[in-house]
């Protein structure tokens, strides 16, 4: 079975701090991406990588940025963190091509207080 | 670009009634559909897929859905939910513009099936 883990299911976190979440698949998948679901909205697409160290943004990009050093990791940075940072983060990869499905690890609900 | 739009929010339903999930896309390209679904808690999973041939596509759980190229639609239908099905549906669109298979996603639909 794919395996997409996100270290994290939980975090609080004080408005200012750097903010680090972390995403590993045991897949060897080439693309892997960050969404952020808030209710009512979606998921809506932080950032993706399709190789290591390349990435680009999608429709929200601001006050994070990424990290993909390794094929299997993919980290999300909240550089300063904010109060309407607070959210659930998906993580999920995919193997390269249009008509691949994603799989997705089970959320990290982050809370900045 | 393309997107997506879920036109119903909430979707109340009774056990063993039927029940459609609407979705509509927008696109200028070939596109690939997804279905998928988030039970409480949890991630996501893919419940069906449209990528070619039959329009008509099942998936797991007894879901199906119909790829409408005319109307633009893929809606999901269920001929008899239960109480287990109750949870958020999402309707998605791979992005066309590369071949990095970005997902493009809806708003969402939250199915509450009653007793």
């Amino acid at each position: 079975d794919v395996k997409v883990t996100q270290s994290s299911r939980y975090l609080v976190k004080r408005t200012g701090e750097k903010v680090f979440l972390e995403c590993v698949q045991d897949m060897d998948h080439e693309n892997m991406f960050w969404y952020r679901q808030d209710p009512g909205l979606g998921l809506r697409l932080i950032y993706f990588s399709y190789d290591v160290k390349m990435k680009e943004k999608g429709d929200i990009p601001e006050g994070y940025s990424v990290s993909r050093e390794k094929k299997e990791r993919f980290s999300l940075i909240l550089e300063s963190a904010s109060t309407n940072q607070t959210s659930m983060y998906l993580c999920a990869s995919s193997s390269q091509g249009l008509n691949t499905e994603a799989f997705f690890g089970q959320g990290t609900r982050l809370t900045v207080v | 670009a393309q997107s997506v739009t879920q036109l119903d929010s909430q979707v109340p339903v009774f056990e063993e009634a039927p029940v459609e999930l609407r979705c509509n896309y927008s696109s200028s390209v070939s596109v690939y559909l997804f279905w998928y679904v988030q039970y409480p808690n949890q991630g996501l999973q893919l419940l069906l897929k449209y990528l070619s041939g039959s329009t008509l596509v099942k998936g797991i759980n007894g879901f199906e859905a119909e790829f409408n190229k005319s109307q633009t639609s893929f809606h999901l239908r269920k001929p008899s939910v239960h109480i287990s099905d109750t949870a958020e549906y999402f309707c998605a669109v791979s992005d066309g513009s590369g071949d990095t298979g970005k997902l493009i996603f809806g708003q969402g639909t939250t199915l509450q099936v009653k007793p």
